[in-house]
């Protein structure tokens, strides 16, 4: 079956970084575009990044671009994404999502940036 | 960007009793290849999200056939035939059709009452 499974989380301050990784399996990662949403506490979702299949697209919400990269190990089933100069606005559940359609989610991993 | 806009935002349901959640799109979600790509999603209390419906009308596998998606161009619409204690959540429209970015709604709950 689907699984996906985000890592690297945490307590972070402002203006730092944090690497986020999601693990995939039970398909074939590399046929499939991947994305990242997140969830503010208490709040919406929101739609964070996109990259296709073999990494030649990618896409960024204006919230994020220019901070945030999105990126894949096809050869480890795994997608990640780098944040750069956290924001506090930037705490939240991060989800990684699959295909276009977003049709799995993993569990989330919850960044938390603060002073 | 296509704006996503729910309605109500909160419901409370009888067990057994219907449930109905509109989703207004800012513009025609009609793609160019004649697809519309509307889906919604369900999140449990404590839970990730989890798709019920996509393009519009068809159910995910697993879903429960007391669940379906209607509507076209700007106005689509969630039923849920009868409410069950499971279907506690919030419940999101989202909008693939223009993209990026994929557009989400603000969300509606759904409790019992």
């Amino acid at each position: 079956q689907v699984q996906l499974v985000e890592s690297g989380g945490g307590v972070v301050q402002p203006g730092r970084s944090l690497r986020l990784s999601c693990a995939a399996s039970g398909f074939t990662f590399s046929t499939y575009a991947m994305h990242w949403v997140r969830q503010p506490p208490g709040k919406g979702l929101e739609w964070v990044a996109v990259i296709s299949y073999d990494e030649t697209i990618e896409y960024y919400a204006d919230s994020v671009k220019g901070r945030f990269t999105i990126s894949r190990d096809n050869s480890k089933n795994t997608l990640y994404l780098q944040m750069n100069s956290l924001k506090t606005e930037d705490t939240a559940v991060y989800y990684c999502a699959r295909d276009l359609g977003i049709d799995y989610w993993g569990q989330g991993t919850l960044v938390t940036v603060s002073s | 960007d296509v704006v996503m806009t729910q309605s109500p935002l909160s419901l409370s349901v009888t067990l057994g009793q219907p449930a109905s959640i509109s989703c207004r799109s800012s513009q025609s979600l009609v793609h160019s290849d004649g697809n519309t790509y509307l889906n919604w999603f369900q999140q449990r209390p404590g839970q990730s999200p989890r798709r019920l419906i996509y393009k519009v009308s068809n159910r995910d596998s697993g879903v429960p056939d007391r669940f379906s998606g209607s509507g076209s161009d700007t106005e689509f619409t969630l039923k849920i035939s009868r409410v069950e204690a499971e279907d506690v959540g919030v419940y999101y429209c989202m909008q693939g059709t223009y993209w990026p970015p994929d557009t989400f709604g603000q969300g509606t709950k759904l409790e019992i009452k």
